[in-house]
C-alpha cells in the first residue's frame, strides 16, 4: 500500500508570491490534515479536510488555505508569501480521526521563501 | 490548555541503555496519545499510541506508560540502538467535539544513542 505522497519535495519562492502544495493520502483514507514544522514553533496544525469539507482550522492567517478533491487528494495554498513562511509543510492522512485516529505523515514539502 | 509539554529537549544514552521521554498535558478531553519518530529530511512516522483506558502498551522495544490522574505519559525505549537516534514527538488528540484531525504536539526530544 502506497504511503502519503507530497509534491513537490522542495520549493524556493520569493516574498509576495503564492505557492500550492499537493498531498495524496493513503488509499481509502478520507481525512487529510496539514501541519507546519519550524525549529522555533515545532509542529503546528493548519487545517483538516474530510470528504471535501474543512472541518477544523488552526491559528494561521487567511493567507493559508486548502481544499480537498473528491478523490481525497488535497492541496494547500499560501498567498503573499513572507519570509516566516519558510518551513517544512507536512500532510497526514487517516481513515477518520473520530473513529480511527492513526495519522500517517508524508515526507513533507520544504518551502524556502527568499 | 491545549499544550503538550515534552521533556527533555535532548537525550544522550549509550547503546543498550534505556531512553525515557516524558510528556504532560492539561486538556482532559484528550483521548488518544501517539508517539512519532522523525529522522532528518523525513516526515514523522507513527511509532506507538495509547488510549487512556490502559496504563501501559508495549510494542517490541517501545513502551508507553500512561498516568491518567497525573495527566502524564512517557515513552521508554529499551535496549536503545544507534539506529534509534532521531527526534521523538509526543502528541495528543480528542476524538469528540470539533477538534477533527488535530494533533497537538510536544516540542520534541532529540535522542542520540552512542555506540
Amino acid at each position: 500500500k502506497a504511503g502519503v505522497t507530497q509534491t513537490p519535495r522542495y520549493l524556493i519562492k520569493t516574498r509576495g508570491q503564492q505557492v500550492t502544495l499537493s498531498c495524496s493520502p493513503i488509499s481509502g483514507h478520507r481525512s487529510v490534515s496539514w501541519y507546519q514544522q519550524t525549529p522555533g514553533q515545532g509542529l503546528q496544525f493548519l487545517f483538516e479536510y474530510f470528504s471535501e469539507t474543512q472541518r477544523n482550522k488552526g491559528n494561521f492567517p487567511g493567507r493559508f488555505s486548502g481544499r480537498q478533491f473528491s478523490n481525497s487528494r488535497s492541496e494547500m495554498n499560501v498567498s503573499t508569501l513572507e519570509l516566516g513562511d519558510s518551513a517544512l509543510y507536512l500532510c497526514a492522512s487517516s481513515l477518520d480521526p473520530g473513529q480511527a485516529p492513526e495519522a500517517f505523515f508524508g515526507q513533507g514539502t520544504r518551502l524556502t521563501v527568499v | 490548555q491545549q499544550q503538550v509539554k515534552q521533556s527533555p529537549q535532548s537525550l544522550i544514552v549509550q547503546k543498550g541503555g534505556i531512553s525515557i521521554i516524558n510528556c504532560a498535558y492539561e486538556n482532559t478531553a484528550f483521548d488518544y496519545f501517539p508517539w512519532y519518530q522523525q529522522f532528518p529530511g523525513k516526515g514523522p512516522a507513527l511509532l506507538i499510541a495509547i488510549r487512556p483506558d490502559v496504563s501501559e502498551k508495549k510494542e517490541g522495544r517501545f513502551t508507553i506508560s500512561f498516568n491518567k490522574s497525573a495527566k502524564q505519559f512517557s515513552l521508554h525505549i529499551m535496549d536503545s540502538q544507534p539506529g534509534d537516534s532521531a527526534t521523538y514527538f509526543c502528541a495528543a488528540s480528542e476524538s469528540g467535539g470539533t477538534s477533527y484531525g488535530k494533533l497537538t504536539f510536544g516540542q520534541g526530544t532529540i535522542l542520540t544513542v552512542h555506540p
